[in-house]
């Protein structure tokens, strides 16, 4: 069974700093990694597919990297409004739709 | 833009049948794959299930057993329902839109807002 491991947990950022998530797959995935932003109350929001894929309307700040089975997410410079749980997610390798437990992006 | 919007009842008694629908507005439920998602309070999120437009459908080893997820073209919706559920069934029941092929089934680029199910007597 297909695994998804991220890591850390829990990040503490400073507004205007750098963060990086990252995301283990226990077998290889190719690119097949999407990654989302959920807020409280609120539904996941796409920000990357294909591993470094910005979504429609996503801003700069965000990028993602990787293959395999190692992927990041790097938020450039913290907003406000990027404080929030992240999560990683393969698409393709059967069962497909795997989640990886979440990373908290929390202020400083 | 695509909307998305699930709806049914939020309190289900353990051993029932959880049963819900999504409902798709500004666009066509045809050429897509449309999901179920879940997430329990305070959890992660866990894919239930999926099913193509024209009936096809994929569903979660860890649940295929009490899962059954159809479709009606000509209402634009697609429902979910869940055997003998438990406790361990409560949570907030997304519905998602995925790719135009398999190899993007379960990548979501529009949302439900979610809906709470609480399974307790």
């Amino acid at each position: 069974e297909l695994v998804m491991t991220q890591s850390p947990a829990t990040l503490s950022v400073s507004p205007g700093e750098r963060a990086t998530l990252s995301c283990r797959a226990s077998q290889s995935i190719g690119g097949n990694l999407a990654w989302y932003q959920q807020k409280p109350g609120q539904a996941p929001r796409l920000l990357i597919y294909v591993a470094s894929t910005r979504a429609t309307g996503i801003p700069a700040r965000f990028s993602g990297s990787g293959s395999g089975t190692e992927f990041t997410l790097t938020i450039s410079s913290l907003q406000s409004e990027d404080f929030a749980v992240y999560y990683c997610q393969q698409y393709n390798i059967w069962p497909p739709g795997t989640f990886g437990q979440g990373t908290k992006v929390e202020i400083k | 833009q695509v909307q998305l919007q699930e709806s049914g009842p939020g309190l289900v008694k353990p051993s029932e049948t959880l049963s819900l629908t999504c409902t798709v507005s500004n666009g066509s439920i045809s050429s897509y794959y449309w999901s179920w998602i879940r997430q329990p309070p305070g959890k992660g999120l866990e894919w239930i299930g999926y099913i193509y437009y024209s009936g096809s459908t994929y569903y979660n080893p860890s649940l295929k057993s009490r899962v059954t997820i159809s479709v009606d073209t000509s209402k634009n919706q697609f429902s979910l329902k869940v055997t003998s559920v438990t406790a361990a069934d409560t949570a907030v029941y997304y519905c998602a839109r995925g790719g135009v092929a398999v190899a993007a089934a379960t990548l979501f680029d529009y949302w439900g807002q979610g809906t709470l199910v609480t399974v307790s007597s």
